[in-house]
């Protein structure tokens, strides 16, 4: 699976849209981008994920480029409770195990 | 709530010790995956059961061994435990295996050996 990297932290502020960047310039064309997010030593929570289009669901958008080298999660209208570390995994659709492998992730800090 | 329940959710012991932890997939769920989460690790992948049998394996030390029983339930077994095995374990579970499908987390089972 392809490697990714993040920003160690980020900051946002309350309402505005939060814009976490993410490269994976190894991606190879069978690999999915996943977002997941992990609030403070809960257990992470899957956010969102995709191949080559842009996706939208009720928590967040993923913005992929057309090469694929990078992709941007997008939380619109950040709260309080956004709060967390984000982590950007990549990882084949299929023949894979399902294991996913986490790296440091982007600690996004939003604030009143 | 993901579904995925992880008993105890606390646990004191001492080095030397052994220690079960306990996962109950979401109704249905045929894969689980165990991951440690220690504060100078992240989030490190142990080993993943498919329908009762291994299917992979991460960093997972020779003194820890898991199992998922045909009620799909999967325990973690962690012996002659020391300090730096304090940390948070997760459970996780999903429906298939080789697919797109997101991972379900559970709460959690913090360690702390002393």
């Amino acid at each position: 699976d392809a490697k990714t990297t993040q920003p160690t932290s980020m900051d946002c502020a309350e309402g505005r849209a939060a814009n976490l960047p993410c490269n994976h310039s190894t991606i190879s064309g069978n690999e999915y981008v996943y977002w997941y997010r992990q609030i403070h030593s809960q257990g992470p929570q899957y956010i969102i994920h995709g191949l080559k289009n842009n996706e939208t669901n009720e928590m967040a958008s993923l913005i992929i480029t057309e090469d694929r080298k990078s992709s941007t999660l997008i939380l619109p209208h950040a709260t309080l409770r956004d709060t967390a570390v984000y982590y950007c995994i990549v990882r084949r659709g299929s023949g894979n195990t399902g294991k996913l492998i986490f790296g440091q992730g982007t600690t996004l800090q939003v604030k009143p | 709530d993901s579904g995925v329940t992880q008993t105890p959710k606390h646990l004191i012991t001492a080095t030397g010790q052994r220690v079960t932890l306990r996962c109950s997939p979401r109704s249905g769920d045929l894969s689980v995956y165990w991951y440690q989460q220690s504060l100078d690790q992240g989030l490190q992948f142990l080993i993943q059961y498919y329908n009762g049998e291994e299917r992979a394996k991460g960093n997972i030390l020779e003194r820890f061994s898991a199992q998922q029983f045909p009620d799909l339930h999967s325990e973690l077994n962690l012996s002659s435990l020391e300090l730096g095995d304090s940390a948070l374990y997760f459970c996780a579970s999903r429906w298939g295996t080789g697919d797109t499908g997101e991972l379900f987390f559970g709460e959690g089972s913090r360690l702390t050996v002393l």
